[in-house]
């Protein structure tokens, strides 16, 4: 069975630091890892969609990268803003399932103007 | 852009009552999931659909069912509803069942049983 983790649960950073969240899943053979922000009582806004044969993606000042061999990914945020400030989620779909996710529980990160 | 609809947002149900969510895909997705988050929880899968079959399931109570219409929009039954049963409920979609195809998610709908 397909868990993730997600380290640290929360993070509170001064505007402008660049910051890591990690992500670890205990089954390797995944399709694709799929990097979520969401805002409280709203819904999930994709960030990036890292396929098992990538290393890394880039959106503007976020860049995602997965180690499917040790089974974690890091989403770095350059130059945070108060607007980052939400709980990301990273989820992975794998287990002979093309339709499931299974989340990690998330980080919560609040960058202080 | 077009983005996964769902209605109604927020709803009020007491035990036992029943209720339907409905989701309207993103337009030319065919592929509809059902997620169940709990306060403080993160998402749990319920179930999918693609090209209007059931394509998965999880952990979805058999007090639940749901179905995916021609118009490939998706509608989830609830009924003998439970306080347990509060929750967001969210729909996403995406295009095809293929793996490389980013899931999106709709805003959620607010479940709340008294």
């Amino acid at each position: 069975k397909q868990e993730v983790t997600q380290i640290p649960a929360a993070l509170s950073v001064p505007e402008g630091e660049n910051l890591v969240l990690n992500c670890s899943f205990t089954d390797s053979a995944i399709y694709n890892l799929q990097w979520f922000r969401q805002d409280p009582g709203k819904g999930l806004t994709s960030l990036l969609l890292i396929q098992s044969s990538q290393r890394e993606q880039t959106s503007g000042r976020l860049n995602a990268s997965l180690d499917k061999s040790s089974g974690r990914s890091t989403l770095y945020i350059a130059a945070s803003q108060p607007g980052d400030s939400a709980t990301y989620l990273c989820a992975v779909r794998s287990g002979g399932s093309n339709y499931k996710l299974t989340f990690g529980k998330g980080t919560l990160l609040t960058v202080n103007p | 852009a077009a983005g996964v609809i769902q209605s109604p947002r927020h709803l009020i149900k007491e035990k036992r009552e029943t209720a339907t969510l409905k989701c309207y895909p993103i337009p030319r997705h065919d592929t509809v999931y059902w997620y169940q988050q709990g306060p403080g929880q993160d998402p749990q899968f319920l179930i999918s659909f693609y090209e209007k079959m059931q394509s998965d399931k999880g952990s979805i109570p058999d007090r639940f069912s749901a179905q995916q219409f021609s118009d490939y929009h998706s509608e989830l039954n609830m009924s003998s509803l439970e306080l347990g049963d509060s929750a967001l409920y969210f729909c996403a979609s995406s295009l095809a069942a293929g793996v490389g195809n980013t899931i999106y998610f709709g805003e959620g709908s607010w479940l709340t049983v008294v």
